[in-house]
């Protein structure tokens, strides 16, 4: 069973230019996170959709914005790029299934891809 | 707000020996926690999940417990070996209405064979 996959691996660009990156879910999940992972913040939550909804947003600028498609897949765009957006985006799929399937308490086990290296020169 | 601490925030033990990694946070009213695994530039592998109706989980080597009401965590690994070198993450997932995963900083294992 394939896992999530993340594309591009690695980006580089320039301050004022903006970027899309992509999330694949395993097959079958259907709720996708994403997070930002800088060697000052450590990992931090930008936000999460289920069936194509954002459920939850962490506490980032409305520079960074995302949506799920109706097959899972996910993609986060940050625009007006800025140097301190330089880290690795991670993202992450679970199943989100339990007897109550909207109950935060029962959800499954989160499932992280690789990430994307993004540097901002 | 919930905050998540790990300490000891760097370890060295030598290839064999048992080790704990421990984690705290600071709002009980969580759904679960999961330790996370991360080598150098790589995404993060999970270890284990513990719901917060549950106070442990095993893992081959690996022993999670799970005190909500004193809002601690302990990751135990036994006989450790060198190829258990890598960060390790706790995350407690919690929120208002919402879920989200909290962070720790980490702790990075180093294994001396």
């Amino acid at each position: 069973k394939a896992g999530v996959t993340q594309t591009p691996r690695y980006l580089i660009k320039t301050r004022g230019q903006q970027v899309t990156l992509s999330c694949s879910p395993i097959s079958g999940h259907r709720s996708v996170s994403w997070y930002q992972q800088t060697p000052g913040q450590g990992l931090q939550f930008l936000f999460e959709y289920f069936s194509e909804t954002q459920r939850n947003k962490g506490n980032f600028p409305g520079r960074f914005s995302g949506r799920q498609f109706s097959n899972s897949r996910s993609e986060m765009n940050v625009s007006t790029l800025e140097l301190g957006d330089s880290a690795l985006y991670l993202c992450a799929s679970s199943l989100a299934i339990g007897a109550r399937d909207l109950i935060y308490q029962y959800y499954n086990e989160q499932f992280f891809g690789p990430g994307t290296r993004l540097t901002v020169l | 707000k919930q905050e998540v601490t790990q300490i000891p925030a760097a370890l060295s033990v030598p290839e064999g020996e048992n080790l704990v990694l421990n984690c705290s946070f600071t709002d009980s009213a969580i759904y679960n926690l999961q330790w996370f695994r991360q080598d150098p530039g790589k995404g993060l592998t999970s270890l284990l999940l513990i719901q917060s109706s549950q106070r442990e989980q095993t893992s081959g080597r690996l022993n999670a417990s799970l005190d909500k009401s004193s809002g601690r965590s302990t990751l135990y690994i036994a006989a450790s070996q060198p190829g258990d070198s890598a960060t390790y993450l706790c995350a407690v997932g919690s929120g208002a209405g919402s879920y989200q995963l909290t962070f720790g900083k980490g702790t990075k294992l180093s294994v001396i064979p």
